[in-house]
């Protein structure tokens, strides 16, 4: 019951976009982003609800289709300061609790 | 400022050994959960709870043991069942409203167990 994050792995330079995807195998009630630095604490990005909204803070963006099980993040324009490692976590509805994916590792070059 | 406190920072346990990890909260929260986190992988749920004096195993609670005694509280203790025990360990808590997670987590800095 994992989702299944992807790409693993992405490297851009500094203002390309990108968009980083996760899929559960089960319906979901809620998705949650968070991104963590090198040896940090995760911190937290953003909650999507089932209701397929969008969510946006700036110039990191997310949508969530119920439909389809899954959730992508957006980041456009990027920065130096959003390199880490993006999870999401999923609650698969009535279930009280987050599963995390593997996360996607993103480096932003200058 | 509000937030979790884990302590130690780093911890190492030799075989056979029980050691404890410490999780305090000054925010309020009701919701508090235990993770793992292995080198390149995601987190992997412990232990959670949800109210004082209550508590639910997670995804792999085998070789674990949790209290909640106090709601700013809750200490994770990591028994010598617990074959493979080096790893980084996250705590979070979170404002609970219902059943549904509909809060974000608040996670602390961790604790980095080795095994000696």
């Amino acid at each position: 019951q994992q989702p299944v994050q992807s790409p693993q792995a992405v490297i851009l330079r500094e203002g390309e976009d990108a968009v980083i995807n996760c899929s559960s195998s089960k319906a979901l009630y809620s998705v949650h982003w968070y991104r963590q630095k090198h040896g940090e604490a995760p911190v937290f990005l953003m909650i999507l609800l089932k209701g397929g909204e969008q969510k946006g803070h700036e110039k990191i963006s997310a949508s969530f289709n119920e439909k389809k099980q899954q959730s992508s993040l957006y980041l456009t324009a990027s920065q130096l300061s959003y390199s880490g490692t993006y999870f999401c976590g999923t609650e698969i509805s009535g279930a009280q609790k987050l599963v995390f994916g593997q996360g996607t590792r993103l480096t932003i070059n200058p | 400022d509000g937030g979790i406190t884990q302590s130690p920072k780093y911890l190492f346990r030799k075989e056979g050994q029980n050691v404890t990890l410490s999780c305090e909260q000054n925010l309020n929260h009701d919701a508090m959960y235990w993770y793992r986190q292995d080198p390149g992988q995601g987190l992997r749920l412990i232990y959670y709870s949800q109210i004082v004096n209550d508590f639910q195993k997670g995804d792999i609670a085998e070789g674990y043991s949790v209290s909640r005694e106090k709601k700013e509280s809750f200490p994770l203790t990591v028994t010598s069942a617990q074959k493979n025990p080096t790893a980084f360990y996250l705590c979070a808590s979170s404002m609970s409203q219902g059943p549904y997670s509909n809060q974000p987590q608040h996670f602390g800095d961790g604790t980095r167990l080795s095994i000696l």
